[in-house]
């Protein structure tokens, strides 16, 4: 299979404070990540695309030193939502992409963070 | 860059009948287009997905079409069923390039 957790499924902050969200690869190695934001009754936004050892790569309008990512291992990525505000509330989801299978397009999703910031 | 447009943004439909959802694609480059469905709260799950070099390709009570040509592909889902209410999102990829979705159709089947 591709099995991808995330770590919290939901977290309640207080402005000003940072949160951490983990995306792991449990039965794969995923040298590449996505993390997308969803919006209610929205589509998917893609954010930043993770790279196990480099630097992420930043959509255009996506703030890197608000969304801080790291991909220090080959299962696993995080993202972190610094000095968050109310307006960062949002589903967060991470997908990766599992090499070693024969469609390497097929992108695995992550059950989803859920962020409310107060 | 790539753009995706989906229609229609709801539907609503009686169990049994069938349900067709278009997308349209901006991108010649664009090779590979998966749909995914998503449930209330929950990660997006693949349901389909097809490649630039077939026209058509079918699981069971969902099928996809693809016209290269139009750049448009659609989602058909026949014999359609209560648990097949949920958010089905179109997306295309041109090449090695990220994936682009579609704004989303709201699926409501009633019994």
């Amino acid at each position: 299979g591709a099995v991808v957790s995330q770590h919290p499924s939901w977290v309640i902050c207080k402005s000003g404070t940072s949160v951490k969200i983990e995306c792991r690869s449990l039965d794969f190695q995923a040298t590449t990540m996505f993390w997308y934001r969803q919006f209610p009754k929205q589509s998917l936004m893609l954010m930043a695309t993770s790279n196990e050892g480099s630097k992420a790569t930043y959509e255009q309008g996506v703030e890197k030193d608000k969304f801080l990512i790291n991909h220090a291992s080959l299962t696993l990525s995080t993202l972190t939502v610094t000095s968050a505000h109310p307006e960062d509330s949002s589903f967060y989801i991470c997908s990766a992409k599992n090499p070693g299978v024969k469609d390497v397009d097929t992108q695995y999703f992550g059950p989803g963070t859920r962020l409310t910031v107060l | 860059g790539e753009n995706v447009e989906q229609h229609p943004s709801t539907l609503s439909v009686q169990e049994g009948d069938s349900a067709v959802i278009k997308c349209t694609y901006s991108d010649s480059a664009s090779n590979y287009f998966p749909w995914y469905k998503q449930e209330l709260g929950k990660r997006p799950q693949l349901i389909i997905d097809i490649r630039s070099n077939v026209g058509e390709k079918k699981d069971q009570r969902i099928a996809v079409t693809l016209n290269k040509t139009a750049k448009h592909f659609s989602l058909h889902i026949t014999e359609t069923q209560p648990e097949d209410s949920a958010v089905y999102f179109c997306a295309a990829k041109p090449g090695f390039q990220k994936l682009v979705f579609g704004t989303g159709t709201r699926l409501l089947v009633s019994p």
